[in-house]
């Protein structure tokens, strides 16, 4: 049973425009959640996180909500660049474990279009 | 700093040969952790270490084995390949979550297997 589940594999926006992906975790245990981004050939790289004492995070064009009722959380990026294309996971781990496992989701490829 | 540094980059096997793939650090970091990832599949985690001489099973450990002699390196090691082991693996490490880290996994540039 998945714990963390990105239900849409591919997103397609226009520059300059709002990418929103999405992201819904089962598990209530979950209390810290990150966003990584994954170029082609590369391993992936450290966005944004949120703790779940907080129902939003931002960061430059980058902003996380997390909504913990509905155990959901969306990246948004505004503007979106070309330079944004990439898979992007969503991660989720439960810190009281202490071991730091990390439960992705499946990705979601976002295109930008120029 | 060089981060996390894996080897080998890519790598044929045949079935039922071994082999070991290397993963090395220089952040210090006490928490280290192998992936899979399956073609359009997020990673699942294999076999994962909270320091040297310590090391527990992940999502999938079955088919693989992991040592953790120092805190720098963290092989993992494929005895008997199986097609089903054809992936990418990655390895990453962490400061882990206590003290107010966030947990946040720095990883390597992945290891691409084929078996067959």
């Amino acid at each position: 049973d998945q714990q963390v589940k990105q239900n849409s594999p591919s997103l397609s926006v226009q520059e300059g425009r709002i990418s929103i992906l999405n992201c819904d975790y089962t598990n209530s245990m979950f209390d810290y959640f990150l966003w990584y981004k994954k170029y082609p050939a590369e391993g992936p790289t450290f966005l944004i996180s949120i703790s779940s004492i907080k129902d939003k995070n931002e960061d430059g064009r980058f902003t996380v909500f997390l909504n913990k009722s509905a155990k959901h959380l969306s990246l948004h990026i505004v503007p979106s660049q070309p330079g944004d294309s990439a898979v992007y996971f969503c991660a989720a781990l439960e810190t009281l474990t202490n071991a730091g496992k990390s439960t992705f989701g499946d990705g979601t490829t976002l295109t930008v279009k120029p | 700093n060089a981060g996390v540094t894996q080897t080998p980059k890519f790598r044929i096997l045949k079935i039922g040969q071994s082999m070991t793939l290397q993963c090395t650090q220089d952040m210090n970091h006490n928490y280290m952790y192998w992936y899979r990832q399956d073609p359009g599949m997020g990673l699942k985690l294999i076999y994962y270490s909270v320091g040297a001489g310590i090391t527990d099973k992940g999502e999938v450990p079955n088919g693989y084995n992991v040592s953790r002699s120092t805190t720098e390196d963290f092989p993992l090691r494929l005895e008997l390949a199986a097609p089903s082991q054809t992936s990418v693996y990655f390895c990453a490490s962490s400061t882990g979550t206590s003290g107010g880290n966030t947990g946040e996994l720095f990883f390597g540039e992945g290891s691409r297997l084929t078996v067959l």
